[in-house]
């Protein structure tokens, strides 16, 4: 069964203080991981694809990176700007379109 | 920009009601999502589509049905409330390959 875990749950730091988000994933044949934005009250936001094992992207403060078994979203001096729920989500065949197995998220906090 | 656009962002019912929520897309894709979001549980994917009239069920497909008439709108459809339905609901649209974007959400309760 594909499956999706990230880690930790809930993560608060101070303004300028990096770290990353973790997420393990299993998946019969990865089509893509994606990473994802959401505000509270609103649809998640896009982010970033990785298709294959040592792929990396960028954005501002984000970067994503992807292994056979997880991927890493890395932010560099956040901002309190930055303080969201990231969801990341693995990509699954399923009949005539794709499906994305979502994990549970971090809730991430940065304070001033 | 894509835009997904869903019809209400609020809506309260009671239960045993038939529900509608309405989704529209403008980007012309092909591929349509209804998921639920829910604490503790995630998004988890109820029903979707990959042309018109067609449809597929997802992981969470009891309780709903949904209709494609046309290429740019997604409805999901509670046959009859009941409030275990009570959730975030959130429309998505994609081209094949390519990343899903999503609505606002619509925030359901049921009474």
């Amino acid at each position: 069964e594909d499956q999706v875990t990230q880690s930790p749950e809930a993560l608060r730091l101070q303004e300028g203080e990096s770290s990353s988000l973790n997420c393990s994933y299993t998946v019969s044949g990865l089509r893509g991981l994606f990473w994802y934005r959401q505000d509270p009250g609103k649809g998640p936001e896009f982010l970033f694809t990785l298709y294959s094992a040592g792929e990396e992207k960028e954005k501002e403060r984000l970067k994503a990176t992807l292994t056979k078994k997880e991927s890493f979203l890395h932010i560099t001096a956040p901002k309190p700007e930055d303080s969201a729920t990231y969801l990341c989500a693995v990509q699954a065949p399923i009949q005539g379109a794709q499906k994305l197995v979502f994990g549970q998220g971090t809730r991430l906090t940065i304070n001033p | 920009d894509v835009k997904v656009t869903q019809s209400s962002r609020y809506l309260v019912k009671r239960t045993g009601e038939k529900v509608f929520l309405e989704c529209v897309q403008d980007m012309d894709h092909e591929n349509m999502f209804w998921y639920r979001q829910d604490p503790g549980l995630g998004l988890r994917l109820i029903y979707f589509s990959y042309d018109v009239k067609m449809k597929e069920k997802g992981d969470i497909p009891e309780g709903y049905s949904v209709s494609r008439e046309k290429k740019e709108r997604f409805s999901l459809i509670l046959e009859s409330a009941s409030t275990n339905q009570t959730s975030m609901y959130l429309c998505a649209s994609s081209d094949w390959n390519q990343p899903q974007h999503f609505g606002d959400g619509t925030r359901l309760s049921i009474l």
